[in-house]
């Protein structure tokens, strides 16, 4: 199954740029990679995803490694409503079609 | 925010009774999925389904099973509680496309199994 890797933890000063590492070194060539957060108390939501190309939406920007063997989430500027715990993850032929979610990465924000 | 519900969102049983768990969608997407969150083990895919009556096995599905009779509820059933399946159930749709999908959660369901 697809793994990724993250780290556990990170923390962030509000108002500040915030970068969000993942590994996903067993991505095939079709493979979109998919960031999800996760708010205290609520279910995951979408955050963005992309395939080759950097990607930018209303919520965040993706970095995508040029191997596509590792991406970045980037927040702008971090928020006290940004904590959450951001999951990266990858979807297609090599994860025979589901969503396979790690652990994640605990993001703190500090005022 | 994508039109889905769970039902219920608290409950506590005993050991050993049947529990069911419902999704309703009214988005009309096909596919519909069934999680639980555990601390130390993220989320992990129970089962889903993708048409109604057509329904597959995730990598945590022994014990639960699922139905599906209509496009808009996933059920999703303990047949026998037990203590192990105490957790919060995520109940997820997609709409996808061959290569890519984006999932959408509901607000889960806290089940306590004592």
């Amino acid at each position: 199954d697809a793994k990724t890797t993250q780290p556990n933890s990170m923390e962030s000063n509000e108002e500040e740029p915030v970068h969000l590492p993942c590994n996903h070194s067993t991505i095939s060539g079709t493979d979109y990679i998919h960031w999800y957060r996760q708010l205290p108390s609520q279910g995951p939501e979408y955050v963005i995803h992309g395939l080759t190309s950097n990607v930018n939406n209303r919520m965040a920007s993706l970095a995508i490694a040029e191997d596509r063997k590792s991406s970045t989430l980037i927040l702008h500027r971090a928020t006290l409503r940004d904590a959450a715990v951001y999951y990266c993850t990858h979807y297609g032929s090599s994860n025979t079609g589901k969503l396979i979610f790690g652990q994640g990465t605990t993001l703190q924000v500090k005022p | 925010d994508a039109g889905i519900t769970q039902s219920p969102r608290h409950k506590v049983t005993e050991t050993g009774t049947p529990v069911t768990l419902r999704c309703h969608q009214t988005e009309n997407h096909r596919y519909m999925y069934w999680y639980r969150q555990d601390p130390g083990h993220g989320l992990r895919l129970i089962h889903y389904s993708y048409g109604v009556k057509d329904t597959d096995k995730g990598e945590v599905s022994d014990g639960y099973s699922v139905s599906r009779s209509k496009t808009e509820d996933f059920l999703l059933t303990l047949e026998s509680a037990t203590s192990s399946q105490t957790s919060v159930y995520f109940c997820a749709i997609s709409d996808r496309d061959r290569y890519q999908e984006t999932q959408y959660f509901g607000p889960g369901t806290r089940l306590l199994v004592l």
